[in-house]
């Protein structure tokens, strides 16, 4: 069955950088696109990043822009998240999500399968 | 980069029906059917319930729906279990080729 197992969370002080990880299994990654979601605690979901199957074109939200850098490596069915620069505010649970296999035509919006998230905290 | 607009709560008898809207702009919700909502329960990972505005996933019950207007979509969940309590989400794809988030609607069963 698919899979998305997130790690590398963890606490780091203010201005501190943190990596971290998305392994995947169960499905054919290079055909997949994969997304970051965040939530900070008793909050909602923040969409962050999004990498497309072949690493050609990455997508950020404006809150992290500029400081966090998605990447993958399909030979290790794996995505990244290199965060630097980290602020307070970013203290979250992070998700990665497969981009949905439900489409209309080319265009699958949705997110259909998410890891348990790691969480990143943010204080000094 | 706004959040897209929920209710902050809502609340039902079991197997009455309640609706959750979810308002955009015409960067988002307006521009496009790519609507999708999302339950998720305490300390667990979202799930996928609607995608494009109104089509189920395979699993997900058909007591669950979706719709759209305008710059609003709406969820709507009949006949409601007391499984059904929970947060639920809607995401719209923007004009910025980026995805944006409600900010949640906590559901009670009463």
């Amino acid at each position: 069955q698919v899979q998305l197992v997130e790690s590398g969370g963890g606490l780091v002080q203010p201005g501190g950088s943190l990596r971290l990880s998305c392994a995947t299994s169960g499905f054919t990654f290079i055909d997949y696109g994969i997304h970051w979601v965040r939530q900070a605690p008793g909050k909602g979901l923040e969409w962050v990043a999004f990498i497309r199957n072949d690493g050609s074109n990455k997508y950020y939200a404006d809150s992290v822009k500029g400081r966090f850098t998605i990447s993958r490596d399909n030979s290790e069915n794996t995505v990244y998240l290199q965060m630097n620069s980290l602020r307070p505010e970013d203290t979250a649970v992070y998700y990665c999500a497969r981009r949905s296999a439900y489409c209309t035509g080319n265009s699958c919006n949705s997110f259909d399968s998410w890891g348990q998230g790691t969480l990143v905290t943010v204080s000094s | 980069q706004s959040a897209l607009t929920q209710p902050a709560s809502v609340s039902g008898s079991p197997g009455q029906s309640i609706t959750i809207s979810c308002t955009g702009t015409s960067s988002d919700v307006g521009s496009y059917n790519y609507v999708s909502w999302y339950q998720q329960h305490p300390g667990k990972a979202p799930k996928l319930m609607i995608y494009d505005v109104s089509n189920r996933p395979s699993g997900v019950s058909n007591r669950f729906s979706g719709s759209k207007s305008g710059k609003t979509a709406s969820l709507t969940i009949s006949g409601l279990q007391a499984e059904d309590e929970a947060d639920y989400y809607c995401s719209s794809y923007t004009t910025s080729s980026t995805w944006v988030f409600g900010g949640g609607t906590k559901l009670t069963v009463l």
